[in-house]
């Protein structure tokens, strides 16, 4: 019931593209869900992040749509472009009790020039 | 602000040997983590502390051990180093005590020979 499913694991997209990658979970306690990026040889960075509260959220060219009844969600990068290949991941989260971040097993976007 | 420190990048060990990774944050964060990421399995979580004197397990607490004596650092030890142990890990800390918004250190890549 603690699993984030990430797919795909690997994506490769077209300059000017979009690139979707999807995210499951099963615990409906979760209230936080982040997306992180990661270089290569570099820690994780928070991306963007939603609450289940809205269904989606926009910031510049990246956008994450949550959809609470199939509890899914889903980080969509519209125009990709080759300096967006990296690595990356979803988390979710829940602050009744415990504190604790389960991550997806990642996803590396390759953008070509 | 230096943000997320950690030492040292890289280390070799033998089985048996133990060491402590160090890390340290300058954004006087409530939350701080360990994480460890291997290939096709995300990032895991080790040990959180949701503030200084308390400290709690996370999904692959074995074989590691953790304290919080200041706002400021949070070792990992690992008391006597095993092949399984062999990863690249992750400190990250958090303005909230929920432990969203997390930031990432640059990492220490551990080899267990």
């Amino acid at each position: 019931q603690q699993q984030v499913k990430q797919s795909p694991q690997s994506l490769i997209v077209q300059k000017g593209g979009i690139s979707i990658i999807n995210c499951a979970y099963e615990n409906t306690a979760f209230d936080y869900f982040p997306w992180y990026q990661q270089f290569p040889g570099k820690g994780p960075a928070l991306l963007i992040a939603i609450r289940p509260d809205v269904s989606e959220k926009k910031e510049g060219r990246f956008t994450i749509s949550f959809n609470k009844s199939a509890k899914q969600f889903s980080l969509h990068i519209m125009d990709s472009q080759p300096g967006d290949s990296a690595t990356y991941f979803c988390a979710a989260s829940t602050t009744s009790g415990t504190y604790k971040y389960i991550f997806g097993t990642g996803t590396r976007l390759k953008v070509l020039a | 602000n230096a943000g997320v420190t950690q030492t040292p990048k890289f280390q070799v060990l033998k089985t048996g040997q133990s060491m402590t990774l160090q890390c340290a944050q300058d954004m006087n964060h409530e939350y701080m983590s360990w994480y460890r990421q291997d290939p096709g399995m995300g990032l895991r979580l080790i040990h959180y502390s949701v503030g200084a004197g308390i400290t709690d397990q996370g999904e692959v607490p074995n074989g590691y051990n953790v304290s919080r004596s200041t706002t400021e650092d949070f070792p990992l030890r690992l008391l006597s180093a095993a092949p399984s142990q062999t990863s690249v890990y992750f400190c990250a800390s958090s303005p909230t005590t929920s432990g969203y918004e997390q930031y990432f250190g640059p990492g220490t890549r551990l080899t267990v020979t």
